[in-house]
C-alpha cells in the first residue's frame, strides 16, 4: 500500500443517473476526507470521517450526496440524480490524527466525473 | 472563516532559475498550519511543505522553502533551481491546528518551466 487509491479514475454518466465512487485510504490513517475540484479552482471540502464516524459535512454536500465509511477503512461517495453541475474532480485524502505538527493529508489521484 | 489568495494565475520560468509563488491568507485562528501542494496533470495533490503558525523559522524541504511572514499573513513558496518536472499547478492551503479538520485552498498558480 503506497498511497490513497480511488476508483474509478474517470466516469461519464447521463444526467439523472446515480454514481458511486470508492476511496481506499492509507491503511494506518484513521481520517478520511472528500473534496471536490472544479475547473480552475482549488479543492473544496465536502466531508470527513474519523474512523467510521462522519464528523463534518459541508453545505456543498446537498441531499443528493451521501458518503459512508462503514468499517472505518474504505469510503464511498454516492451522487444521486446527477446534474451537469456535478461535473468535477472528486478527490479523496487521508491522514493520521491531527496533532501538534505537520499532519499533512495525502491525496489520491481523484475521480473525474462528467455528466452529459 | 479562512481564506487563501493566490494572485498569480500562471507563471513562466526558465529552467534552473528560482521562482516564488505568492500566497496570502486570512484567518481568525491563533494557531494554524499552512501547506503547499503540487498538482501535476495526473490530478494527484502532492504535499510539498508545511509551516506552523508557531514556527519561528521558515520551513525548508529540499529545493522548496516557505517564506513565512506572519505579520503580513503571507506564506510564499520558493522553488530553487527549477526543473522541467516542476511544471504543474501549485496550491496554497491552510487549516486550524485544532478542531476544524478541513483544508481551505487557494485557486492555484500554474507554473510552466521553459527549457
Amino acid at each position: 500500500d503506497t498511497g490513497v487509491s480511488q476508483d474509478p479514475r474517470h466516469k461519464i454518466t447521463k444526467r439523472g443517473q446515480n454514481v458511486t465512487f470508492r476511496c481506499d485510504p492509507i491503511s494506518e490513517h484513521n481520517r478520511l476526507y472528500w473534496y471536490r475540484q472544479t475547473l480552475g479552482q482549488g479543492p473544496e471540502f465536502l466531508t470527513y470521517f474519523q474512523n467510521e464516524a462522519q464528523l463534518e459535512k459541508s453545505r456543498l454536500l446537498s441531499d443528493r450526496f451521501s458518503a459512508e465509511r462503514p468499517k472505518g477503512s474504505f469510503s464511498t461517495l454516492e451522487i444521486q440524480r446527477t446534474e451537469q453541475g456535478d461535473s468535477a474532480m472528486y478527490l479523496c485524502a487521508s491522514s493520521l490524527p491531527q496533532g501538534w505538527g505537520d499532519t499533512e493529508a495525502f491525496f489520491g489521484q481523484g475521480t473525474r466525473l462528467t455528466v452529459v | 472563516a479562512q481564506k487563501i489568495t493566490q494572485t498569480q494565475p500562471g507563471m513562466f520560468v526558465q529552467e534552473k532559475e528560482a521562482v516564488t509563488l505568492d500566497c496570502t491568507y486570512d484567518t481568525s485562528d491563533q494557531s494554524y498550519g499552512l501547506f503547499w501542494y503540487k498538482q501535476p496533470s495526473s490530478g494527484e495533490m502532492i504535499f510539498l511543505i508545511y509551516q506552523g503558525s508557531y514556527d519561528e523559522q521558515n520551513a525548508t524541504e529540499g529545493r522548496y522553502s516557505l517564506n513565512f511572514q506572519k505579520a503580513r499573513k503571507s506564506a510564499n513558496l520558493v522553488i530553487s533551481a527549477s526543473q522541467l518536472g516542476d511544471s504543474a499547478m501549485y496550491f496554497c492551503a491552510m487549516r486550524p491546528l485544532f478542531g476544524n479538520e478541513k483544508l481551505t485552498f487557494g485557486t492555484g498558480t500554474r507554473l510552466t518551466i521553459i527549457p
